[in-house]
């Protein structure tokens, strides 16, 4: 059964930084492209960041460029999602998503982390 | 990089058919066959009903189907039940190789 179990989220003031967790199983975490989406409290989905199966392909969303980094560890089966100079609009909670055949949807989903940024 | 546009919401009654559409451009829903649907149930995480426009993943219901014209694609749900009650949120892949989501369609069961 494939798994992913996001942590690390919480309260953060304005500038802060955070680095998210994704610890996957029940599929063969290297063959496969890896996503973060965000969902502000009563909002819609946002796609934040992909990953190539080897990590050398990382895309953004504009709003977080500079300011976010992805990245994984094939050995550990594990996503991350460092983000930095954090700001009230990154409140969210953020999913960490396999991202499926061709590449152009998610699969699977995790039960997502809540990222709040407040003074 | 902008949202996907899909109606605020939808209804019907249970038994009945329904559509909602997603209106991308040329770079997006209209440029590949990469569009995918997803159902979102209050406090849950997404889970995947259509994907690559009308494929359905294992375990979802034939009532389940999607389609695309130009640059608008379509989710159609036939034989509404309660538990269909949700949103739903089209995404597609871009030129970009971003991916762009739709802002969300909530649907009402009557």
């Amino acid at each position: 059964e494939v798994q992913l179990v996001e942590s690390g989220g919480g309260l953060v003031q304005p500038g802060g930084s955070l680095r998210l967790s994704c610890a996957a199983s029940g599929f063969t975490f290297s063959s496969y492209w890896m996503s973060w989406v965000r969902q502000a409290p009563g909002k819609g989905l946002e796609w934040v960041a992909n990953i190539k199966q080897d990590g050398s392909e990382k895309y953004y969303v504009d709003s977080v460029k500079g300011r976010f980094t992805i990245s994984r560890d094939n050995a550990k089966n594990s996503l991350y999602l460092q983000m930095n100079s954090l700001r009230a609009e990154d409140t969210a909670v953020y999913y960490c998503a396999r991202v499926g055949g061709s590449g152009s949807y998610f699969d699977y989903w995790g039960q997502g982390t809540l990222v709040t940024v407040s003074s | 990089q902008s949202a996907l546009t899909q109606p605020a919401s939808v209804s019907g009654s249970p038994g009945q058919s329904i559509t909602i559409s997603c209106t991308g451009t040329s770079s997006d829903v209209g440029g590949y066959n990469y569009v995918s649907w997803y159902q979102q149930h209050p406090g849950k995480a997404p889970k995947l009903m259509i994907y690559e426009v009308s494929n359905r993943p294992s375990g979802v219901p034939d009532r389940f189907s999607g389609s695309k014209s130009g640059n608008t694609a379509s989710l159609t749900i036939s034989g509404l039940q309660a538990e269909d009650e949700a949103d739903y949120y089209c995404s597609s892949y871009t030129s970009s190789s971003t991916v762009v989501f739709g802002g969300g369609t909530k649907l009402t069961v009557l």
